[in-house]
């Protein structure tokens, strides 16, 4: 199974700010990541697909890199709205996929 | 798309719920579907999925031989049998299209509490 494993669990930054999450897989996974964000109290939306396409309606704040093992994922200038859950999700060795634990961002 | 799950509520360890996703928006019958849970303050769990054509179905570890997944897809609706609660199930279980792979829609969810 391909685990994988986000840093860090937890962030504390300000509006305004940029900020890089991390998700790193056991094994090579090609491009096949996905994140999500989780505000509190509703579901998880997908924001990137293939390690870097941004889903429908994804502002252009969120960008997606990474291959193989390594991957990021970057907010341009947190809006209040960001502040929230954010998870990764490798789909190379689907189905059915495995979800990273996690990474809040707080103010 | 649009997915609304259903069923969910309060049971007794041992006991059984049934739980309904129904769909719309989309050609239903084309897709994977999979369920989703989140335990109380925890992370993601994909519980189960089923493929279009219900041929491909599989299980976690920790609800296998405990849970059914099944679809209908003449009324559009994925369905999640539970058996067997543990408190270990309690959390909120969404019902998700999976894109080959990508969770792309997800239901709101609904709330299983197991407890005494």
């Amino acid at each position: 199974e391909v685990v994988l494993t986000q840093s860090p669990a937890t962030l504390s930054l300000s509006p305004g700010e940029e900020v890089t999450l991390s998700c790193r897989a056991s094994q090579s996974i090609r491009s096949n990541l996905a994140w999500y964000q989780q505000i509190s109290g509703q579901p998880p939306r997908l924001l990137i697909l293939g390690a870097f396409t941004r889903a429908t309606g994804i502002p252009a704040r969120f960008s997606g890199s990474g291959s193989g093992t390594e991957f990021t994922l970057t907010i341009s200038s947190l809006q209040s709205e960001d502040f929230a859950v954010y998870y990764c999700q490798q789909y190379d060795s689907w189905p059915p996929g495995t979800f990273g634990q996690g990474t809040k961002l707080e103010i | 798309v649009q997915l609304v799950e259903s069923g969910g509520g309060l049971v007794k360890p041992g006991e059984s719920l049934r739980l309904s996703c129904v769909a719309s928006g989309f050609t239903f019958k084309d897709y994977y579907m999979t369920w989703i849970r989140q335990a109380p303050g925890k992370g993601l769990e994909s519980i189960s999925y089923i493929s279009f054509g219900s041929r491909d179905i599989n299980y976690a570890d920790s609800v296998r031989g405990r849970f059914t997944i099944s679809r209908d897809d003449t009324n559009n609706t994925l369905f999640l049998q539970m058996d067997s609660l543990t408190v270990e199930d309690t959390g909120v279980y969404y019902c998700a299209r999976d894109g080959w792979g990508v969770k792309d829609y997800w239901g709101q969810g609904t709330r299983v509490t197991v407890s005494s």
